[in-house]
C-alpha cells in the first residue's frame, strides 16, 4: 500500500524558513517523480514543484511563484522527500502535500504569520 | 504557465442525474488532462488522466473526454457519496496547472 506521511508544518513569522518532510513507502521510491503540492484553505491546489526519478538523474523543476525560495530535494536510502521553504510570505500559508502519481498524502498545515 | 478554467463553479444535481463539468487549456495541452476529486477528510484523489483514462478504482459512472484546449468530466447517475469538490490538472507541461473547482452539490 503507497503510504506518503508528511511532517514539519507549523507557524513560520514572515521571512522565516522551514522544511518540510515526506516519508513514503509502500513502492520503489527510485522508480518515481515526487512532488510537492499545496493548497490554501477553501482555495484550488497549486502544484510547486517536482523531483525526477532516478532514471532521470533526479532533476527538478519549480513552479515560477516559488523558484528561488523552494528546494525539492530527496534521501533515497530513507525514502524521504523534503522540501525547503524560505523567505517565507503569508500567502505561503497553506496545507501541504507531497504525491506520487496517483497519490497525495494527507498533508501538513503550514501558517505564516506574525 | 498554461491557465485552466473551469466551469461552472457550482453545481446542484441530484442522485440518480447525470452532470458534466467543463475544463478549457489556455493552450493546447494534447491529452494530458487530470480530474481529481476532493472530499472533507481525505486525500485528493486521482479520478483521470490522459484525458480518459480511468484510474484503478474509479467506477464506471465516470467519464473524461477532450483533446487540445477542451474537457469534459461527465458522472453519469450520481451516487451520494460523489457529491464532492472537481479539480482538472494539466500535465502536459510544467508547472502542472490546476482549476479553480467545481463544486457538486446536493439539490
Amino acid at each position: 500500500e503507497v503510504k506518503l506521511l508528511e511532517s514539519g508544518g507549523g507557524l513560520v513569522q514572515p521571512g522565516g524558513s522551514l522544511r518540510l518532510s515526506c516519508a513514503a513507502s509502500g513502492f520503489t521510491f527510485t522508480d518515481f517523480y515526487m512532488s510537492w503540492i499545496r493548497q490554501p484553505p477553501g482555495k484550488a491546489p497549486e502544484w510547486l514543484g517536482v523531483i525526477r526519478n532516478k532514471a532521470n538523474g533526479y532533476t527538478t523543476e519549480y513552479n515560477p511563484s516559488v523558484k528561488g525560495r523552494f528546494t525539492i530535494s530527496r534521501d533515497n536510502t530513507q525514502n524521504i522527500l523534503y522540501l525547503q521553504m524560505n523567505t517565507l510570505r503569508a500567502e505561503d500559508t497553506a496545507i501541504y502535500y507531497c504525491a506520487r502519481w496517483g497519490y497525495w498524502g494527507q498533508g501538513v498545515m503550514v501558517t505564516v504569520s506574525s | 504557465d498554461v491557465q485552466m478554467t473551469q466551469s461552472p463553479s457550482y453545481l446542484a444535481a441530484s442522485p440518480g442525474e447525470s452532470v458534466s463539468i467543463s475544463c478549457k487549456a489556455s493552450k493546447s495541452i494534447n491529452t494530458y488532462l487530470a480530474w481529481y476529486q476532493e472530499k472533507p477528510g481525505k486525500t485528493n484523489k486521482l479520478l483521470i488522466y490522459s484525458g480518459s483514462t480511468l484510474q484503478s478504482g474509479t467506477p464506471s459512472r465516470f467519464s473524461g473526454s477532450g483533446s487540445g484546449t477542451d474537457f469534459t468530466l461527465t458522472i453519469r447517475s450520481l451516487e451520494p457519496e460523489d457529491f464532492a469538490v472537481y479539480y482538472c490538472q494539466q500535465h502536459n507541461e510544467y508547472p502542472h496547472t490546476f482549476g479553480a473547482g467545481t463544486k457538486l452539490e446536493l439539490k
